[in-house]
């Protein structure tokens, strides 16, 4: 089955700490993109990536890393220096991104930092 | 300042009747507009998406409307189930000044509940 998957669903970790989140899609697309949920509030744009080795910051890029260095996968890490790093997060996928297409949503993961 | 807006957080609708949700945008530079739908703890599904150059798309049930000159657009289900209860969000594609590329704009939501 293609589709884009996201380990783990449930993540915590100690203030202070980095964490590495999972995005992996079997899709074939060239662009990949990460998301931030808060409660009552829609989707925020990290970072995306048009194709491999290649990534641009989103709207809300600080105390955010990401990798591009496979096709399929594209990581985000979450540094100390993200000032409110609880949230949901989500990866999302698209044939490309130099043209309207439709993004592909992997499950998400829920980040929660103690 | 929110570019693509959502005014009404919750919709409670009646099994069988006609579920309006409502969207407004403030770019004109948008050129496509989607629609998701959200259960809790999972990602976003696709549901219908309408170009700029059209006023209605229909998918089964589903139906959107664009009114460009109004920069409003709305998601009509009918008729309502139970199991289309969940959150939906409102999207604009479009190229940001600078971003070389297509991004997706999201509003905050609407959560429709669907009463049997």
């Amino acid at each position: 089955d293609g589709g884009i998957t996201q380990s783990p669903k449930y993540l915590f970790r100690k203030e202070g700490q980095n964490v590495t989140l999972s995005c992996e899609q079997n899709l074939n697309h060239d662009a990949m993109y990460w998301y931030r949920q808060d409660p009552g509030q829609g989707l925020r744009l990290i970072y995306y990536s048009q194709i491999v080795n290649d990534f641009q910051k989103g709207d809300i890029a600080e105390g955010y890393s990401v990798s591009r260095e496979k096709k399929e996968s594209f990581p985000l890490t979450v540094t100390s220096a993200q000032k409110n790093p609880t949230a949901f997060y989500l990866c999302a996928s698209s044939i490309s991104a130099g043209g309207f297409n439709e993004q592909f949503f992997g499950p998400g993961t829920r980040l929660t930092v103690l | 300042d929110q570019q693509v807006k959502q005014n009404s957080p919750s919709l409670s609708v009646q099994e069988g009747r006609i579920s309006i949700l409502n969207c407004d945008y403030t770019n004109s530079m948008f050129d496509y507009f989607l629609w998701y739908k959200k259960y809790p703890a999972e990602g976003p599904t696709f549901l219908i998406s309408i170009s700029s150059i059209k006023d209605k798309n229909e998918d089964g049930r589903f139906t959107v409307f664009l009114n460009k000159s109004a920069k409003h657009l709305s998601l009509h289900i009918v008729p309502s189930q139970p199991g289309d209860s969940a959150v939906y969000f409102c999207a604009a594609s479009g190229v940001p000044p600078g971003a070389g590329s297509y991004q997706l704009t999201f509003g905050k939501g609407t959560k429709l509940s669907v009463i049997p």
